[in-house]
């Protein structure tokens, strides 16, 4: 079975400074990795997901995210977070499309001005 | 907006009752999932149907059942209720082999 662990689960963070959330996985076979964003008394959005490929995902509002198959990870970076991007964010793993997503725990991004 | 709505938005009952949930999945997707989100186990992945068929189970309670409709529709029946049950339902829906999984704005359920 699949896991994902979410090193921190609160970062505050300034304004317009960068910010990076980890997550790292563990499978013993291959992986689909997301990021998903929860805002306030929201669902889940889909912020950006790797398939194969390029290791390097853009998603979306100026998001980006690494897979590093050797360190198992698949951190998550914005070079200048907005007081609008404060959320959950969480990393979810699965084997396979049509199957179910294993999620993290969440890091609760507090951006601050 | 994902396209995938749910119903109701809140949900207040008391221990030992039934509530039903409901989940209407994006136009075309075939998938329905339903998940659990509480602050002591986080984002729990329950059961999975597929054009009307059980697909997948997760942690699932034997307290708890879903069922797909022909329409698509699913709806997620918890019965014998308990405290630790209260907790954020979603559901999310998908088309068939894709990796995306698009989610409602759940059901807030508040067991008292």
């Amino acid at each position: 079975a699949q896991s994902v662990t979410q090193l921190d689960s609160q970062v505050p963070v300034f304004e317009e400074a960068p910010v990076e959330l980890r997550c790292n996985y563990s499978s013993s076979v291959s992986v689909y990795l997301f990021w998903y964003v929860q805002y306030p008394n929201q669902g889940l959005q889909l912020l950006l997901k790797y398939l194969s490929g390029s290791t390097l995902v853009k998603g979306i509002n100026g998001f980006e995210a690494e897979f590093n198959k050797s360190q198992t990870s698949f951190h998550l970076r914005k070079p200048s977070v907005h007081i609008s991007d404060t959320a959950e964010y969480f990393c979810a793993v699965t084997t396979d499309s049509g199957y179910a997503l294993n999620f993290g725990k969440g890091t609760s991004l507090l951006v601050t001005p | 907006d994902s396209g995938v709505t749910q119903t109701p938005k809140h949900l207040i009952t008391a221990t030992g009752q039934r509530v039903t949930l409901r989940c209407s999945p994006r136009s075309g997707d075939l998938s329905v999932y339903w998940y659990q989100q509480s602050l002591d186990q986080g984002l729990q992945f329950l059961i999975q149907y597929y054009n009307g068929e059980e697909r997948a189970k997760g942690n699932i309670l034997e307290r708890f059942s879903a069922q797909q409709f022909p329409d698509l529709h699913s709806e997620l029946n918890l019965s014998s209720l308990e405290l630790g049950d209260s907790a954020l339902y979603f559901c999310a829906s998908g088309r068939e082999n894709t990796d995306t999984q698009y989610f409602g704005p759940g059901t807030r359920l508040t067991v008292l």
